[in-house]
């Protein structure tokens, strides 16, 4: 919605560099996990997912890197673009498989 | 195809009035929800729908909160009485499997309680 990225941490960077945003999660059973992108005005838009039986996904521009020991997840941004400034939240997935818990969230602002 | 449709789009009301929000997702999606985004936070899921049916609502304050689904396609959710806490963007969301978490999500109606 207009203004999610109030009071979220906030991630500047500058056009053409790489972007790193990261996640805790808190579910050690949790085995599938998404990333999504959320711009003002908009609902969230899946960006990839990963499984908890893979350590690194890798798609257009985007990887995702999965730390099972420390439930630690990361979304990285090849070559950040200012269209990639929006709000980025990771979420995990419950045991039965049905549910998405979201995280805190994170403002990627892109310098021109 | 046509993306999951929210109305209205913004809403303005004084604390204890009503208000109800539409959805209408994506054709041939079994399954909705229903989200919540209070300003600064990740969405919490209020309600999900398989058809007609409710799967999981514990999350819904079912003391105001209300949602419905009767044909299996289109939601409504209501909130009577609004509270100025429950300021946020509700978020629709439709996949075509429960078990298919990358669902797609609407634009979302941004209440404000005033």
């Amino acid at each position: 919605g207009e203004n999610v990225g109030l009071h979220l941490p906030t991630l500047s960077v500058q056009e053409g560099d790489n972007s790193i945003i990261n996640c805790a999660y808190s579910n050690s059973a949790s085995d599938y996990f998404i990333w999504y992108k959320q711009e003002s005005g908009k609902g969230p838009q899946f960006i990839i997912d990963i499984r908890s039986n893979m350590d690194k996904r890798q798609g257009q521009r985007v990887t995702v890197l999965l730390n099972k020991t420390v439930k630690h997840l990361s979304l990285q941004i090849a070559a950040t673009q200012p269209g990639d400034s929006a709000v980025y939240f990771c979420a995990e997935e419950n045991n039965a498989g049905n549910m998405l818990t979201f995280g805190g969230g994170t403002r990627l602002m892109v310098k021109p | 195809e046509a993306g999951v449709a929210q109305s209205p789009r913004y809403k303005i009301i004084e604390k204890r009035q009503s208000v109800a929000f539409w959805c209408n997702p994506i054709s041939g999606h079994a399954t909705l929800y229903w989200y919540q985004q209070i300003l600064g936070q990740g969405p919490k899921l209020l309600i999900q729908f398989q058809n007609n049916g409710v799967v999981d609502d514990s999350q819904l304050p079912k003391d105001r909160f209300s949602a419905e689904r009767l044909k299996g396609v289109d939601s409504t959710l209501k909130i009577q009485p609004a509270k100025l806490e429950d300021s946020a963007v509700y978020l629709c969301a439709s996949s075509l499997d429960p078990h298919r978490v990358g669902y797609t999500f609407g634009s979302g109606t941004r209440l404000t309680v005033v």
